[in-house]
């Protein structure tokens, strides 16, 4: 199946200052990566939908300036967390659309990153 | 009014039993209906994809759509400790941009040895 991976699995940093997060898709290029933030017991809320060589899409209520995203390739996108402070504390997920799966193309998901902002 | 529901449980079992698990939605454009199985801080991972209404079988696991109700289920037959994890629902129109995924909310389910 299709593989997704994220990096770091977990971060810890000061108030202030930003954090990157990678999402690759390891066997499969996709040309649109999404971004989610997950509370504890909640569902996935979505924030951005990233598309390769394109300005990413925001969500309703997720600022852009402070929510960075790059889909630089068909395999890379990332997203940097700027000037974070503890309300950022979150998990962190990724995922990337296959279309060579399911006519219609469905997402796998990375593993996460958590981060804590202290 | 949330457009995907999903009973959050927790719901527990005794080894062996089956797990039926089912969301309701309210947009009738939803078309694509995925399951996702998420163990505690990892991510999730597709277990289910389905389009058409009707039954998918895959191992241990049956998906079921209806449409005209606008009803999902997943059954787990022969359930493991290994199972207990949170079932996300999830589903996306047709022409949605970007293939977005709209998700219930994930019900705990906890297989008791």
């Amino acid at each position: 199946g299709a593989v997704v991976s994220q990096h770091p699995s977990w971060v810890i940093c000061k108030s202030g200052t930003s954090v990157k997060i990678e999402c690759r898709s390891l066997d499969f290029q996709a040309t649109t990566m999404f971004w989610y933030r997950q509370f504890p017991k909640q569902s996935l809320m979505l924030m951005a939908t990233s598309n390769e060589g394109s300005k990413a899409t925001y969500e309703q209520g997720v600022e852009k300036d402070k929510f960075l995203i790059n889909h630089a390739s068909l395999t890379l996108s990332t997203l940097t967390v700027t000037s974070a402070h503890p309300e950022d504390s979150s998990f962190y997920i990724c995922s990337a659309r296959d279309w060579g799966a399911h006519g219609g193309g469905t997402q796998y998901f990375g593993p996460g990153t958590r981060l804590l902002v202290l | 009014q949330k457009e995907v529901e999903q009973d959050p449980g927790p719901l527990s079992v005794p080894e062996g039993a089956i797990v039926s698990l089912n969301c309701t939605y309210s947009n009738s454009a939803f078309q694509y209906f995925m399951w996702y199985r998420q163990y505690s801080r990892k991510g999730p991972e597709l277990l289910m994809y389905t389009y058409s209404s009707g039954n998918k079988e895959d191992g241990r696991f049956t998906a079921q759509v209806d449409k005209s109700s606008k009803y999902i289920s997943l059954f787990i037959r022969d359930s493991q400790p290994s199972d207990s994890a949170t079932y996300l629902c999830a589903m996306s129109e047709i022409k949605a941009a970007g293939n977005k995924l709209t998700f219930g909310g994930g019900t705990r389910v906890l297989v008791k040895p």
